[in-house]
């Protein structure tokens, strides 16, 4: 089955500066790919996701980056700000109606 | 845009009790699910809800303790059975906007409501 891991499960980061959060899978047959955000008492909100036919995809300040040889994914934050703060998770996409989600990198801005 | 709505937002209950849990979204969806997220850690699915019939249930959650109903396609509950304080958690429900039209996801994006705080005494 899938697994989905985190390198580091907290980041402390400057505000203003870029935040790099990493997650791996296990399964090369994964075609898609999310990343959620969540702030303290609050349910995941939706923030990117990329296919497996693609290796980036940009949004609003955040891009994903999609390694599919080495099975990585990648969340980069430009300029980070203290509304930031809150656990993003990554979650992969086994089928169409079974995601599995990884164990969320807590994200800590210092102002 | 779209909204899913939790009822109730947090409880505080008895041991041996049961809890319903609401989840109603205001758009059409396709698929309905339920998670469980214990304190620090991250979501475990627990069944999808198929409407007008029973749910699909994840290895380790069974039917007696987690009785799952969809009577429409905008209406899901999720009873917590004969608690105890092991089932102290935030309840999650997601859903699969229809077409994917209510999100910025794709045909298959899940996205969650609120939650439901439960702690068990």
């Amino acid at each position: 089955g899938e697994s989905v891991g985190l390198h580091l499960p907290t980041l402390s980061v400057q505000e203003g500066d870029n935040s790099i959060i990493n997650c791996a899978y296990s399964n090369s047959a994964s075609d898609y790919f999310i990343w959620y955000k969540q702030e303290s008492g609050k349910g995941p909100q939706f923030i990117i996701d990329i296919r497996s036919n693609m290796d980036k995809r940009q949004g609003q300040r955040v891009t994903v980056l999609l390694n599919k040889t080495v099975k990585h994914l990648s969340l980069q934050i430009a300029a980070t700000q203290p509304g930031d703060s809150a656990v993003y998770f990554c979650a992969v996409e086994t089928s169409y109606d079974k995601v599995i989600f990884g164990p969320g990198t807590s994200l800590s801005v210092i102002p | 845009s779209a909204v899913i709505s939790q009822k109730p937002s947090r409880d505080i209950c008895q041991r041996g009790t049961s809890l319903t849990i609401q989840c109603q979204v205001d758009s059409q969806v396709t698929m309905m699910f339920w998670y469980r997220q214990q304190p620090g850690q991250s979501l475990t699915l627990i069944a999808t809800a198929n409407q007008g019939s029973e749910a699909t249930y994840e290895s380790g959650f069974v039917i007696d303790k987690f009785p799952i109903s969809r009577p429409n396609l905008t209406f899901s509950t999720l009873t917590v059975s004969n608690m105890s304080p092991e089932d102290s958690s935030i309840y999650l429900c997601s859903v699969v906007w229809l077409l994917g039209l209510a999100g910025e996801g794709g045909t298959d994006t899940q996205y969650f409501g609120p939650g439901t705080r439960l702690t068990v005494l």
